[in-house]
């Protein structure tokens, strides 16, 4: 198993451009996530998706779109860049929704915006 | 407003001793609690979690501590070793409206472990 894999690794964009993240997983989980790090803050929820087709609003969804059309992928998508979207950006699967959903992790993509 | 905090952003150990690192939480309704650890250029794993019926929890030479009076958990890693260096996140479990699940994660605390 690949476990939840992430691309680009690195990106640099200029203020206006768009980009999409991706995000796949091969451990058939219901659950995805989109989260971001700054720079000595913890991990904020962009957008979640509960399964194919439903996705919702973390914290701090303003500035990105979603899709969910299979389960294994879940890409990020940014319209128009700006420089606070600048941050490393985690995808992360879990099996169920409930309490104890371990959550498992991408490497990050690491996003600047200049 | 930070619901759950890492008032300590690093930590260094000398290794075979004793690693503490807190986390203090302000919502009561909190019922469950995790620790992952990152590396560098990785994403965080998990490590060990709690339930809020308990008060401990062991593996190997991990441990979680819960005192739910004082909205405080600890993590303690004995012993030490170099290879524990990382980020270590401690992430609270809230229940939304619709019923699933989220996690509240602190700003992490890097802990370095001296040879």
């Amino acid at each position: 198993n690949a476990g939840v894999t992430q691309t680009p690794k690195f990106r640099i964009l200029k203020i206006g451009q768009s980009m999409t993240l991706q995000c796949a997983q091969d451990m058939n989980h219901n659950y995805m996530y989109w989260y971001r790090q700054d720079p000595g803050m913890g991990l904020k929820l962009i957008y979640y998706s509960v399964g194919a087709g439903i996705t919702d609003k973390g914290e701090v969804p303003n500035g990105y779109n979603v899709s969910r059309s299979t389960t294994e992928d879940f890409p990020l998508r940014l319209e128009l860049a700006a420089p606070s979207q600048t941050s490393v950006y985690f995808c992360a699967s879990s099996y169920t929704g409930g309490t104890y959903n371990e959550q498992f992790f991408g490497p990050g993509t690491r996003l600047t915006v200049l | 407003d930070q619901q759950v905090k890492q008032n300590s952003p690093s930590l260094s150990v000398q290794e075979g001793r004793i690693s503490i690192l807190n986390c203090d939480y302000t919502n009561s309704m909190f019922d469950y609690f995790l620790w992952y650890k990152k590396y560098p250029a990785e994403g965080p794993t998990f490590l060990i979690s709690i339930s809020s019926i308990k008060d401990k929890n062991e593996d190997g030479r991990f441990t979680v501590f819960l005192n739910k009076s004082a909205k405080h958990l600890s993590l303690h890693i004995v012993p030490s070793q170099p290879g524990d260096s990382a980020v270590y996140f401690c992430a609270a479990s809230e229940r939304r409206s619709s019923g699933t699940y989220k996690y509240i994660f602190g700003t992490g605390t890097r802990l370095k472990v001296l040879a």
